[in-house]
C-alpha cells in the first residue's frame, strides 16, 4: 500500500506558541490530502481538504485563521496550530489517496498544549 | 446531514470467539464504504466496500455491503488478542475522497 508520513509523533509545546505539522505521500503523488483530528476515544473529525496549488476547504466549525494548511507541492502538505492552546491539544492525522484509490492515513502527531 | 453510526460502542470477548460489528450510513451521495482498524496510532485499511453483496474476505476478517438497507458488517472469527482495537467505519459520500466516520467500536479480546 501507499505510504504516508507526518513528522512530528509528538510535540509538546507552550501555550500560545505556533506548531507545524508535516504530511508527505512519500510513494506518490497526492493532490490532495485530508487532515483530522481525534480526541480520546473519539472517532476521527475531518478538519480540511488540503489542495495542492489552491486553498484549502475547511469544515463547519474548524477556524482557517488558526489552522492554517499549506500544500506547496504534490507530496507535502503542512498543518499550522497558530496560537496553540491546550484545547488545541489532540492527535493530529493526515492521510491521501493516491491515483483515486482509497484514503492511506499517517502514523499521526499527537501534540499537547501545556 | 450526512452520518455514519456504529454498534456497539464497545465489546468484550474471549479468544476464539467470532464478533459481528455494524455499521449504518444516511448519505446523500454514496460512493463507497470503508473499515479500518486502529490500534495505538492512525487506522490501517482493511476493506474497501462498493456493491452490495459482494463478501470481501481477508483472513478472519470478512465484510460486507447492503447498500438497500443501508449497513454493513464486519465479521471477525475466531478472535485473537491481536484483534484487539477500534474498528473504524467511514463513507466517502461526495466523491471526492471525503470520508465521515463513525463513531468506532472498541473490540477487546481476552485471553
Amino acid at each position: 500500500g501507499a505510504v504516508v508520513s507526518q513528522h512530528p509523533s509528538w510535540v509538546i509545546c507552550k501555550s500560545g506558541t505556533s506548531v507545524k505539522i508535516e504530511c508527505r505521500s512519500l510513494d506518490f503523488q497526492a493532490t490532495t490530502m485530508f487532515w483530522y483530528r481525534q480526541f480520546p476515544k473519539q472517532s476521527l473529525m475531518l478538519m480540511a481538504t488540503s489542495n495542492e496549488g489552491s486553498k484549502a476547504t475547511y469544515e463547519q466549525g474548524v477556524e482557517k485563521d488558526k489552522f492554517l494548511i499549506n500544500h506547496a507541492s504534490l507530496t507535502l502538505s503542512t498543518l499550522t496550530v497558530t496560537s496553540a492552546h491546550p484545547e488545541d491539544s489532540s492527535f493530529y492525522i493526515c492521510s491521501a489517496a493516491p491515483n483515486g484509490e482509497t484514503q492511506y492515513f499517517g502514523p499521526g502527531t499527537r501534540l499537547l498544549v501545556l | 446531514e450526512d452520518k455514519v453510526v456504529q454498534s456497539p460502542l464497545s465489546l468484550v470477548v474471549h479468544e476464539g470467539d467470532t464478533v459481528t460489528l455494524n455499521c449504518s450510513y444516511e448519505v446523500t451521495n454514496f460512493r463507497s464504504l470503508l473499515w479500518y482498524k486502529q490500534e495505538k496510532k492512525a487506522p490501517t485499511f482493511l476493506f474497501m466496500l462498493t456493491s452490495s453483496g459482494i463478501e470481501k474476505k481477508s483472513g478472519r476478517l470478512s465484510s460486507i455491503l447492503d447498500k438497500k438497507e443501508l449497513f454493513s458488517i464486519l465479521n471477525i472469527t475466531a478472535t485473537q488478542t491481536g484483534d484487539s482495537a477500534v474498528y473504524l467505519c467511514a463513507v466517502d459520500s461526495s466523491g471526492t475522497y471525503k470520508y465521515i466516520f463513525g463513531t468506532g467500536t472498541r473490540l477487546k479480546v481476552l485471553a
